[in-house]
């Protein structure tokens, strides 16, 4: 079975400071973990991916997120927080097992980019 | 754009009908997959198909199904449907199992 769990469900940073949203995680097997955001009345976009290569990813819009097994955390961050960062995001975990895929999401952070 | 197309975007109905949700994966994708974002349960993973069959199942209620086509567009049905049902769903499409999935821009069903 696998799960994850985001701390703080609501985020709030000012424009050009640090962002970090924390995923932890919980598999049974070496998982794959995503982040994706969802800005309001849209789909999902992946931001990055971690695929047991490199455990520093980087993704789109300047985030990157860093692997760490010992600590089963996955966390999201940015060193400057742009107004259009404001969204959801959601971690996601899966386990790379034959044809089946499913990804088990968070509950989301929203974060909110103060001016 | 994901390249997954929905449709309908919005669907309004009455409780006790059904409803058809249609998706249409990126050119090239195998697996589609299903999933209903909901305010309580938060995203929720419904079904997988790759190449037509199906290859995991998730929190999917039996009053619905689902079904990938030889098209590979994938269609899931929702019946008898009550006010909880009322959710967004979304559906996403990945070339195999080891790749990412994309997402479409989601159907939102109110249930009145």
């Amino acid at each position: 079975a696998q799960s994850v769990t985001q701390l703080g469900s609501h985020v709030s940073v000012s424009e050009g400071a640090l962002v970090l949203l924390r995923c932890n995680y919980s598999s049974s097997v070496p998982p794959y973990l995503f982040w994706y955001v969802q800005y309001p009345n849209q789909g999902l976009q992946l931001l990055l991916k971690y695929t047991s290569a490199a455990t520093l990813v980087k993704g789109i819009n300047g985030f990157e997120a860093e692997f760490k097994k010992s600590e089963t955390s996955f966390h999201l961050t940015k060193p400057s927080a742009h107004m259009s960062d404001a969204a959801e995001y959601f971690c996601a975990v899966t386990t790379p097992s034959g044809s089946a895929r499913q990804l088990t999401f968070g509950s989301g952070t929203q974060l909110t980019v103060l001016p | 754009d994901s390249g997954v197309t929905q449709t309908p975007k919005h669907l309004i109905t009455a409780t006790g009908q059904r409803v058809t949700l249609r998706c249409s994966p990126r050119s090239g994708d195998l697996s589609v997959y299903w999933y209903q974002q909901s305010l309580d349960q938060g995203l929720q993973f419904l079904i997988q198909y790759y190449n037509g069959e199906e290859r995991a199942k998730g929190n999917i209620l039996e009053r619905f199904s689902a079904q990938q086509f030889p098209d590979l567009h994938s269609e899931l049905n929702l019946s008898s449907l009550e006010l909880g049902d009322s959710a967004l769903y979304f559906c996403a499409s990945s070339v195999g199992p080891r790749t990412e999935a994309f997402f479409g821009q989601g159907t939102r069903l109110t249930v009145v």
